[in-house]
């Protein structure tokens, strides 16, 4: 069974500065897909980024990338001028594509505070 | 990107009583969504999967009995649970797979089910 490992319950960074979250997972799959979402306190999980396992390059979307490592089955999150509004829940997720499946699994989640 | 609408987002009941909780993809059509749990500060654990049309397909340790699950339209999915009792307050989220964009689920912004 696959699981996603998140080391960091907790976590700060000041405002306009960066800081990555880990995330490592464990699979016998060679195609996959991998995501973060975040979880503000109202609740709402929010897409941030998702990765292809065939890819190599790492994905961006603005102030959030990656840094995908498939050998080392880690897949960091980092966020650049980081802003209140990132303060949330972060959840690394699993998931592949088998039969029809597309089963999420989740990590525990990192709780990301922004101070300003 | 698109939009799932999940309602209610709070409700309160005595035990015993049954609560139907929607989950409705507002612009677009789902054939596939999926009802998650969430318990305080805990990640999120897949209860079932809905397909319009079909049985649901429920994880292990989850009674189907328990949580019913009708995904009798390509825009709706409903989550009835029976005869509710304390154990079972938790947070409820359903989400939705857009059929264009493969691979990524867009989430409702959750229930809170309070059993009385």
């Amino acid at each position: 069974a696959q699981t996603v490992t998140q080391s960091q319950p907790e976590m700060s960074v000041q405002e306009a500065e960066t800081v990555t979250l880990s995330c490592t997972y464990d699979t016998s799959e060679n195609n996959y897909y991998l995501f973060w979402y975040k979880q503000p306190p109202s609740r709402q999980m929010i897409l941030v980024i998702r990765q292809e396992a065939y890819k190599q390059q790492n994905a961006t979307e603005n102030r959030f990338s990656v840094n995908f490592q498939k050998a080392a089955k880690s897949f960091s999150l980092k966020i650049s001028d980081s802003q209140l509004g990132d303060t949330a829940m972060y959840f690394c997720a699993f998931m592949k594509h088998v039969g029809g499946s597309e089963k999420l699994v989740f990590g525990k989640g990192t709780k990301l505070t922004v101070n300003p | 990107g698109a939009v799932v609408s999940q309602h209610p987002s709070r409700v309160i009941c005595k035990s015993g009583t049954s609560v139907k909780i929607e989950c409705r993809s507002l612009d677009f059509q789902a054939t596939t969504m999926f009802w998650y749990r969430q318990f305080p500060k805990q990640s999120l654990m897949l209860m079932a999967t809905s397909n319009e049309g079909s049985k649901a397909t429920y994880e292990q340790g989850v009674e189907k009995d328990k949580f019913l699950i009708n995904h009798a339209s390509l825009t709706l999915s409903t989550l009835t649970v029976t005869s509710a009792h304390p154990e079972d307050s938790s947070f409820y989220i359903c989400s939705a797979r857009s059929g264009g964009e493969v691979f990524i689920q867009y989430f409702g912004a959750g229930t809170r089910l309070s059993v009385l």
